[in-house]
């Protein structure tokens, strides 16, 4: 099992350019999220989709949108790219929304804005 | 408000002594409690949960971490610290928000060891 897959692993976009994370799971998670992680801030919840079908927005929506493709696959969009939006993106995935079951991650992309 | 306090941005230790790194949340309700460990360039990882049940809970690489609802603590310990054991390490509580449960993380602590 590959786990959580996640392309690109680096992306240099210039400000207004737009472009998708993919995101992609292979152990039949009912639930992905899509994180992004800056320094001294932790991880925040940028969209999650609690089941195939449905997103709903997390602490920090505002210039993302997501799409959930199908069970395995969750894509983040950034519309209009601004050098606020410089991160590192992380997708997740678990096996519900309202269990205790962990989290699991993928490697990341690492996202700078110009 | 529901959140999560990593209060040391760095914990330094000697290869071999006993290591500790804290967390302290607000929650309503109770509480199911995560320690997650990042490698350089790479996700996070699992590392151990609380849900209920004994204080103690045991997880992977020897680590262990010990609930306290009367101090709202989870600190993650580990007997005998080794140098690969030198990552940033997250504490999460599980939020419910209309009626969805998600995870809230701290702001992550950097654990150096020291041969």
């Amino acid at each position: 099992n590959a786990g959580v897959t996640q392309t690109p692993k680096f992306q240099v976009l210039k400000t207004g350019q737009s472009m998708t994370l993919q995101c992609a799971q292979d152990m039949n998670h009912n639930s992905m999220y899509w994180y992004r992680q800056d320094p001294g801030m932790g991880l925040r919840l940028i969209y999650y989709s609690a089941s195939e079908g449905t997103t709903d927005k997390g602490e920090v929506p505002n210039g993302y949108n997501v799409s959930r493709l199908n069970k395995r696959e969750f894509s983040l969009r950034l519309e209009s790219a601004a050098p606020s939006q410089t991160s590192v993106y992380f997708c997740a995935s678990s096996e519900g929304p309202r269990d205790s079951n962990e989290q699991f991650f993928g490697p990341g992309t690492r996202l700078t804005v110009l | 408000a529901q959140s999560v306090a990593q209060p040391e941005d760095q914990v330094n230790v000697a290869e071999g002594n006993p290591l500790t790194v804290k967390c302290t949340y607000s929650v309503s309700g109770n509480p199911y409690l995560f320690w997650y460990v990042q490698y350089p360039n790479r996700g996070l990882q699992f590392l151990l949960k609380y849900i209920t049940g004994d204080n103690l809970v045991k997880g992977s690489y020897g680590f262990e971490a010990e609930f306290n609802k009367s101090q709202t603590s989870f600190h993650l310990k580990k007997p005998s610290a080794l140098v690969s054991d030198s990552a940033l390490y997250f504490c999460a509580v599980r939020a419910s928000s209309g009626g969805y449960n998600k995870l809230i993380f701290g702001a992550g602590t950097r654990l150096a060891v020291h041969p």
